[in-house]
C-alpha cells in the first residue's frame, strides 16, 4: 500500500510536553500539508510544506507549533508543551500538484 | 478568508433513497472535491472537479461543478449502509495549498 502514511495513531500527553506528529507522503508525491481536525468539525489547513521549503504556514498558529520535510524523511509537525487546546486529530495529505490524498490522522489527546 | 457553507449538516435516510447535498462559497474556486471520512479514519476522495459545468460519476455517486464556481453539489443514488459516514466539500485555488473545507454532511442510512 503506497498510501499517505501517519504514525503514531494516536498519541497522549501531558500539558508541557512535546508531541512529535510524522507523515510519510505518497511515493511519488512532493507536496505535504497539515490539517487539523477537531471534533464534530471540518479540517483547517495548517501549513504547506514542499521537501525543505515551508511554502504556506498561515494557518500555524504562531507560538509552540512547528513543521518541516527534510530532504530525506517524513515531515514531522511538532507541538512543544502542549496544552489541552491541542487535543484534535491532524492529518497529513500528499499531492504531487494535483489532488491531496490524506492519512488516517494521529489522535493526539492531552492529558 | 473564503467561507465554504456545506448543508445539510445531518442526514437520516431509509435505504435506497437517494441523498443530495451541496456547498456554496463567497468566492470562486478552481477545483472543487467531494471526501467520505469514516470514523477514526483519513478523508477519502470520491470526486474532484476542474471545470466550471462539470458533470461527474462515480458508481452511484455523480458531483457537478457550479457554472459560477462558487458552488457544487454531490448525489448519491440509492443509498446503502455503508454509505454512512461525514461527506466534506473542499475548494481548492490555484495556488494549490489553499484548500478550504466545509463543516460535512454527516450522512446516517437506516436498513
Amino acid at each position: 500500500n503506497a498510501g499517505v502514511m501517519q504514525n503514531p495513531r494516536h498519541l497522549v500527553r501531558r500539558r508541557g510536553q512535546e508531541a512529535r506528529l510524522r507523515c510519510s507522503p505518497m511515493k511519488g508525491h512532493s507536496h505535504v500539508y497539515w490539517y487539523r481536525q477537531l471534533p464534530e468539525e471540518g479540517l483547517k489547513f495548517m501549513v504547506y510544506l514542499q521537501k525543505e521549503n515551508i511554502i504556506d504556514e498561515s494557518g500555524m498558529p504562531k507560538e509552540r507549533f512547528s513543521a518541516e520535510f527534510p530532504k530525506e524523511g517524513p515531515s514531522i509537525l511538532r507541538i512543544q508543551q502542549v496544552v489541552r487546546g491541542d487535543s484534535a486529530a491532524y492529518f497529513c495529505a500528499s499531492s504531487q500538484g494535483g489532488e491531496q490524498y490524506f492519512g488516517p490522522g494521529t489522535r493526539l489527546t492531552v492529558t | 478568508g473564503q467561507q465554504l457553507n456545506q448543508s445539510p449538516q445531518s442526514m437520516f435516510i431509509q435505504e435506497g433513497e437517494d441523498v443530495s447535498m451541496n456547498c456554496t462559497s463567497s468566492s470562486i474556486f478552481n477545483t472543487w472535491l467531494w471526501y467520505k471520512q469514516d470514523p477514526g479514519e483519513g478523508p477519502v476522495l470520491l470526486i474532484a472537479l476542474y471545470k466550471a459545468g462539470e458533470l461527474t460519476s462515480n458508481g452511484r455517486l455523480t458531483a457537478q461543478f457550479g457554472i459560477t464556481r462558487k458552488d457544487s453539489f454531490l448525489n448519491i443514488s440509492a443509498s446503502i449502509p455503508s454509505d454512512v459516514g461525514i461527506y466534506f466539500c473542499a475548494g481548492q485555488t490555484y495556488n494549490n495549498n489553499d484548500m478550504r473545507f466545509g463543516a460535512g454532511t454527516r450522512l446516517t442510512v437506516k436498513p
